[in-house]
């Protein structure tokens, strides 16, 4: 059975700080997918980004960054220079090759709060 | 493209009462899914879709039913709505087959209903 844990509840953090938000999975497949989705105040859910198991690369992309570790099956979120705007909830998210269709996992999300 | 829609975007129903929530996409994907987030909740999988003609159950189907008569609609019918459906509800799509495969699911912008 495939799993998303984010033990981080919620963070708060003042503006300019770097935060990691972190991402913990489970899964027995040797092909997967895992994602990074942002949920503004505004209520839609918007794809950040998307890692293949096998590819475990380090991206960067502006302030964002996300740290894929297949060893402690992590897949981690870091916002550099945090601003006001990347206030929301932050889901990770896994999907197995084998069971595409039907298994597309959401974590329990991670709400951020970045202060002024 | 207008990517994922989703009617209405607000709705109070009575106890009892019955509704459809419309999900269109343009993109030509052939996957499409129905999730709900309760209030500081991940998204869980009502139903999801494989192509036209095809559903299946996902994590909490209980209470809903879809169609699948296109590729681009996938409604989502709630008969005698109860308290414990009052949620957002989110339709989201990818593509599966031929060129242009998106392994990320791309989300409607959701219907806040509310059962009372």
């Amino acid at each position: 059975a495939q799993k998303v844990t984010q033990a981080q509840t919620e963070i708060s953090v003042v503006e300019k700080e770097d935060v990691t938000l972190d991402c913990v999975y489970e899964t027995r497949d040797t092909t997967y997918y895992l994602f990074w989705y942002k949920q503004p105040p505004s209520g839609e859910l918007v794809f950040l980004i998307r890692r293949n198991s096998f590819d475990e690369q380090n991206e960067i992309s502006g302030r964002y960054s996300w740290n894929f570790q297949k060893s402690t099956s992590s897949f981690n979120f870091t916002i550099t220079a945090s601003q006001v705007v990347d206030s929301a909830v932050y889901f990770c998210a896994l999907s197995e090759a084998t069971n595409y269709g039907q298994n597309f996992v959401f974590g329990p999300g991670t709400r951020l709060s970045v202060l002024p | 493209n207008a990517g994922v829609t989703q009617t209405p975007k607000f709705r109070i129903l009575k106890i009892g009462q019955s509704m459809t929530l419309q999900c269109t996409q343009d993109m030509n994907h052939n996957y499409m899914y129905w999730y709900r987030q309760d209030p500081g909740m991940g998204l869980k999988l009502i139903y999801y879709s494989v192509g036209a003609g095809i559903t299946d159950k996902g994590e909490v189907p209980n209470g809903y039913n879809v169609s699948r008569s296109t590729t681009e609609d996938f409604p989502l019918r709630l008969e005698l709505a109860a308290p414990s459906q009052t949620s957002v509800y989110f339709c989201a799509s990818r593509k599966e087959q031929g060129t242009g495969i998106t392994y990320e699911q791309y989300f409607g912008p959701g219907t806040r209903l509310t059962v009372t």
